[in-house]
């Protein structure tokens, strides 16, 4: 089955510094990768998708790429900001109908002001 | 616009007593329905999904169970907690149209001692 890894497991940046946070997916068949982030006791809230037929995607100061060649995607988040941090989730999924998520187990970011 | 609505925010249950978590969505129709668990900092365990009333399909053997009553209301219950059972418990929700945006509620805290 489907099998997402996610690195790092935490990252710390200084504030106005960009931040990479990497994801890999086994099965050639997903099509659709969403990112989310968790607050503290708080749900998961997406943040960006991108789907397979597209190699980037940008809103303000994240981006998300994706290389199907080699099987991964990342999230980017420039010019971080306190408010940036946060439980960072990536996920994958093959096709409308499929109702598994296979989710990454998530990268804690900590922007230091 | 959508909106799920997930309650209590937080529970403390001693072990054996009975568990009943609800969760409702606006805004849609026929929603495909989820619950999820998430152990203190670990990542989202997918436990129960759901395509239309009365249909639930299980993803790990446990000691809890779901319901959908309604088409826009998801129960997971159980008849006597463990102590594993603590967690973080989320409901989530994508359309029934198919698409893949998959949107979690605010989650429930539930401490069972």
């Amino acid at each position: 089955g489907e099998n997402v890894e996610q690195h790092p497991s935490t990252l710390s940046v200084q504030e106005g510094d960009s931040a990479v946070i990497k994801c890999t997916y086994s099965d050639s068949a997903s099509n659709y990768f969403p990112w989310y982030k968790q607050e503290l006791g708080k749900g998961p809230q997406l943040i960006i998708d991108i789907r397979s037929n597209v190699g980037e995607k940008k809103d303000q100061r994240i981006a998300v790429t994706l290389n199907k060649t080699a099987k991964h995607f990342s999230l980017h988040i420039t010019e971080t900001q306190p408010e940036d941090s946060a439980v960072y989730f990536c996920a994958a999924i093959k096709g409308r109908g499929t109702y598994k998520y296979i989710f990454g187990t998530g990268t804690r970011l900590k922007v230091l002001a | 616009s959508q909106t799920i609505h997930q309650w209590p925010a937080t529970l403390v249950q001693p072990v054996g007593s009975p568990l009943s978590l609800e969760c409702t969505v606006e805004g849609t129709s026929n929603p495909n329905l989820y619950w999820y668990r998430q152990a203190a900092g670990r990542g989202l365990q997918l436990l129960f999904y759901s395509v239309g009333i009365g249909q639930i399909s299980s993803e790990v053997p446990q000691n809890l169970s779901a319901s959908r009553p309604q088409d826009r209301q998801f129960i997971l219950s159980s008849k006597k907690l463990l102590l594993s059972d603590s967690g973080f418990y989320l409901c989530a929700w994508t359309a029934g149209t198919g698409d893949e945006k998959l949107f979690f509620g605010s989650g429930t805290q539930l401490s069972v001692l």
